[in-house]
């Protein structure tokens, strides 16, 4: 079975700009979640999709919005960037989202804002 | 807003030696997760634990879930180099099933 795949994988982008970050789960899985890591702050979860529908969410402004489409493959996407966003983005799937179920992580898009 | 705090943040030890890193919080989880990451990856899952009280033995890792559910260890017995890399727990929430994770612990083992 495929992982996990992100892309890009790499990204650079200036203040103010958007960006969407794209994630193919495995297959069969239905929930995708996206965390966000830095040096400072850890991995912090952004929100979680399953079956299209957005599930759970963290506690990040609403210039980071997400969804997931009908084959569970999920994008993210960071409007008005600012350089504080600079971070790896880390996307996860799981079978069902539930509270044992394995999470199984993709590589990452490391994004940078100048 | 569930907190949990790893320490120690930056470990680094001789081939041969033993380690323990500790993962705390003032609230109760579902479940604990343990991760390893090596740069340029994702996570990889090594262990979910439930029960409070919960010993998971994984060849030299050894893992403990607390009796209240609160806080969590990660024993390596011998270190290997191999073992390099960067550590973090995860707890579920009971309340809105988020999995919160610690801050991670880097660990370097010398050959």
């Amino acid at each position: 079975k495929a992982g996990v795949t992100q892309t890009p994988r790499y990204l650079i982008k200036t203040r103010g700009q958007q960006v969407t970050l794209s994630c193919s789960p495995i297959s069969g899985h239905r929930s995708v979640s996206w965390y966000q890591q830095t040096p400072g702050q850890g991995l912090q979860f952004l929100f979680e999709y399953f079956s299209e529908t957005q599930r759970n969410k963290g506690n990040f402004p609403g210039r980071f919005s997400g969804r997931q489409f009908s084959n569970s493959r999920s994008e993210m996407n960071v409007s008005t960037l600012e350089l504080g966003d600079s971070a790896l983005y880390l996307c996860a799937s799981s079978a069902s989202g539930g509270g044992t179920d394995t999470q199984y992580f993709g590589p990452g898009t490391r994004l940078t804002v100048l | 807003t569930q907190l949990l705090e790893q320490s120690p943040q930056f470990l680094s030890i001789q081939e041969g030696e033993n380690l323990t890193v500790y993962c705390n919080s003032s609230s109760v989880f579902s479940s604990l997760q343990w991760y390893r990451q090596e740069p340029g990856e994702g996570p990889v899952l090594l262990v979910t634990v439930v029960t409070g009280g919960e010993v998971k033995k994984l060849k030299r890792l050894t893992f403990q879930f607390g009796d209240a559910r609160k806080d969590s260890s990660l024993h390596i017995t011998a270190a290997q180099p191999g073992d390099t890399g960067l550590y973090l727990c995860a707890g579920r929430s009971s309340n809105t099933g988020k999995l919160i994770f610690g801050q991670g612990t880097t660990l370097q083992v010398k050959p």
